[in-house]
């Protein structure tokens, strides 16, 4: 079975970083793209980014380009989303999810709570 | 950029019934459109792929229509694992959008 499991959520205060794992299982990482989505308590859903299965590109939502940085081990098999000069806004629940390329994502992990706070 | 616009956002209903929840583009994505369904504390769950395709596992109750800009998702009798909120997901020019859901609540 697929597995995801996000890590590295937390309380950080506006400004700081905060660097976010995924760790996947079940399926074959090397050859599957990746995204990041996220969901502000209470309301929708909100893709964030997107990285090929070798690394080689990249997507950003314009909410977040400039401050996240997704990159990926596929030797490791983790995934990652470095995310810096956070704001109030940026806090949600960060899901990652695998790619059915390119169009739709197709297993999701449980996410993790990301809390922009001072 | 497209904007993705659901209908109704809440939706009541019982069990049995018929419900469709529709979806428009802000311009054409030919057939490039996903269903998830969300239960409150969950992770999203594709329901449909391609605007009508069902993936495995996937109650047939469940079917997706349309394409260029008009979906829509249809329960055709909802069950009381139904209950939950909706969204449709275009994928365009490298960019991924979502729609703002639908909650399906009991009436």
């Amino acid at each position: 079975d697929v597995q995801l499991l996000e890590s590295g959520g937390g309380l950080v205060q506006p400004g700081g970083s905060l660097r976010l794992t995924c760790a996947p299982s079940g399926f074959r990482f090397s050859t599957s793209a990746m995204t990041w989505v996220r969901q502000t308590p209470g309301k929708g859903l909100e893709w964030v980014s997107t990285i090929s299965h070798n690394g080689g590109a990249t997507y950003y939502a314009d909410s977040v380009k400039g401050r996240f940085t997704v990159s990926r081990d596929n030797f490791k098999n983790t995934l990652y989303l470095q995310m810096d000069s956070l704001r109030a806004e940026d806090t949600a629940v960060y899901f990652c999810a695998k790619v059915m390329w390119p169009t739709y994502f197709d297993d999701w992990g449980q996410g993790t709570l990301v809390t922009v706070s001072s | 950029d497209i904007q993705m616009t659901q209908s109704p956002s809440t939706l009541s209903a019982s069990v049995g019934d018929r419900v469709t929840i529709t979806c428009r583009a802000s311009q054409n994505i030919v057939n490039w459109l996903a269903w998830y369904q969300q239960i409150p504390g969950k992770a999203p769950k594709l329901l449909i792929y391609k605007a009508s395709n069902l993936p495995s596992g996937v109650p047939s109750r469940f079917s997706g229509s349309g394409s260029g800009t008009d979906f829509s998702l249809t329960i055709s009798s909802l069950q009381p694992d139904d209950f939950a909120t909706y969204y449709c997901q275009a994928y365009n020019d490298s960019l991924w959008t979502f729609g703002q859901g639908t909650k399906v609540d009991i009436k």
